[in-house]
C-alpha cells in the first residue's frame, strides 16, 4: 500500500529552469494538495484540487502551476525557477475538501541555484 | 500576527518525562484540531485530531483544545526516544487549514 508517492525526491535547478514535481495516490482520495515547507514557516498551501477536474490557489501560488491529470495524479510545475522556491515540497491527499486528515508523501527537496 | 503560533523549541527531555506541546491560533472559525508528527526527512503523519473543545486520549498521547482561549495542547506521557521528532499542530474550519511551524522534540535515553 504505497499511499502518496512523490517524484523526484531531490532536484537541483538553475535559476530560470523549469521542472515538474509528480504526485500520485492510490487511496481513491478526491482531494489533493501541494504544500511547501520552509524553516520557521510551517507548511504553506500552494495549490489544491478538491476533485478531479478542479484546481484552486492556496496561500502561496505565485510562480507555480498545477495539473490534476486524473483522480490519482496531481503535478506541480515551476515554469521559471527562482532561488526563493528552494524548499521541501509535500503532496498530500484526503477524502474530502478541507479535510482534517491529510496523508502526506515523503517530500521532494528542491534547490534552486 | 500569524494565524497559528507554535514554539519552535528545540525541546529536550529525558526518557520517561511528560512532554507538553502547545499552539495558539487567531481564527475562531477553526473547528478541527490536529497534531502531526514528522520524523527527520519524512512527510508529516497524523497523530491525533479532535473536533471543537475537549480532550482526546490515545495511549500515551492526550490532545486538549480550549476554543475559548484559542489554545491547543498535546501531552506525551512516558516519553520515549522514538518520540523524537518535530510535532506540527494544524487546524481547519471555514474551508481553511493552517499549520504551526512545528516544535522539535528530542527525548534522551
Amino acid at each position: 500500500n504505497a499511499g502518496v508517492t512523490q517524484t523526484p525526491k531531490f532536484q537541483v535547478l538553475k535559476t530560470g529552469q523549469s521542472m515538474t514535481l509528480q504526485c500520485a495516490q492510490d487511496m481513491n482520495h478526491n482531494s489533493m494538495y501541494w504544500y511547501r515547507q520552509d524553516p520557521g514557516m510551517g507548511l504553506r498551501l500552494i495549490y489544491y484540487s478538491a476533485s478531479e477536474g478542479t484546481t484552486d490557489k492556496g496561500e502561496v501560488p505565485n510562480g507555480y502551476n498545477v495539473s490534476r491529470l486524473n483522480k490519482r495524479e496531481f503535478s506541480l510545475r515551476l515554469e521559471s525557477a527562482a532561488p526563493s522556491q528552494t524548499s521541501v515540497y509535500f503532496c498530500a491527499s484526503s477524502t474530502v475538501p478541507g479535510a482534517n486528515v491529510l496523508t502526506f508523501g515523503a517530500g521532494s527537496r528542491l534547490t534552486v541555484l | 500576527q500569524k494565524e497559528v503560533e507554535q514554539d519552535p523549541g528545540p525541546l529536550s527531555v529525558p526518557e520517561g518525562a511528560i512532554v507538553s506541546l502547545n499552539c495558539t491560533y487567531s481564527n475562531s472559525a477553526f473547528q478541527y484540531f490536529m497534531w502531526y508528527r514528522q520524523y527527520s526527512r519524512k512527510g508529516p503523519e497524523l497523530l491525533m485530531y479532535t473536533y471543537s473543545s475537549g480532550n482526546k486520549e490515545d495511549g500515551r498521547f492526550t490532545a486538549q483544545v480550549d476554543k475559548s482561549s484559542k489554545y491547543i495542547s498535546l501531552f506525551i506521557r512516558d516519553s520515549q526516544p522514538s518520540d523524537s521528532a518535530t510535532y506540527l499542530c494544524a487546524m481547519s474550519g471555514d474551508n481553511d487549514m493552517r499549520f504551526g511551524a512545528g516544535t522539535r522534540l528530542t527525548v534522551k535515553p
